[in-house]
């Protein structure tokens, strides 16, 4: 069974780092595209990036590029997403989604809440 | 980048009846969209991909049409767990520069 398990909720202050993560099961970690996904309290979905765990090729949409890093480590089949310094816009639920050939996406985690607030 | 415009923003509907969800993109994307249902407190589920093909596990009642510019979804006889917010995303291009829409809700009249 595919699984993608996140890490649990996380409430920081503005201005601190913060890396979240996503593990996936069930299936060959390498061979997909791991993507991530905002949805912002009471809005809608904003896709951020996708990377490739088996060389790392990772692309970020326009609006998300230079504000957080999308890494992963093959060894532990985990992606993450990371923010060198959180704003209070950076409140919202962060999705991690399996992106299949072609862009869309057929298994999602459960989600990472993250509220930053001073 | 690709606006895709969701119709209407909430749809109220009766148990049994159908629904039509509309989405259009500000260019063709071609037959590369996918609908997606999310339901309070839960990650959202692929329904359909490529417009009109449904996803693993998806009942017969969730149909998807359209190309180019235009796409519907359609749910023909609204059951109870069917009530929960629509998105479609376009998935045209590489280097991607994904988009979902807006949303729509489908409520209970």
């Amino acid at each position: 069974e595919v699984q993608l398990v996140q890490s649990g909720a996380e409430v920081k202050k503005p201005g601190e780092s913060l890396k979240i993560s996503c593990k996936g099961s069930g299936y060959s970690f390498t061979s997909y595209w791991i993507g991530w996904v905002r949805q912002m309290p009471g809005k809608g979905l904003e896709w951020m990036g996708i990377i490739y765990p088996g060389d790392s090729d990772t692309r970020y949409s326009p609006s998300f590029q230079g504000q957080v890093t999308i890494s992963a480590d093959k060894s532990i089949s985990t992606a993450y997403l990371q923010w060198s310094s959180l704003k209070a816009s950076d409140t919202a639920m962060y999705y991690c989604v399996r992106h299949l050939v072609g862009g869309y996406f057929d298994y999602w985690g459960q989600g990472t809440l993250v509220t930053v607030s001073s | 980048e690709i606006v895709m415009t969701q119709s209407p923003a909430t749809l109220s509907v009766s148990p049994g009846e159908r629904a039509t969800l509309s989405c259009r993109a500000s260019q063709s994307v071609s037959s590369n969209l996918a609908w997606y249902q999310q339901k309070p407190g839960q990650a959202p589920r692929l329904l359909i991909y490529g417009a009109s093909t449904r996803a693993t596990g998806i009942p017969a009642r969730f149909s998807g049409s359209g190309s180019g510019t235009e796409f519907t979804l359609t749910i023909s006889s609204l059951q109870s767990e069917d009530f929960a917010v629509y998105y479609c995303q376009q998935y045209n291009n590489w280097p991607p520069t994904w988009t979902f829409g807006q949303g729509t809700k489908v409520e209970i009249k």
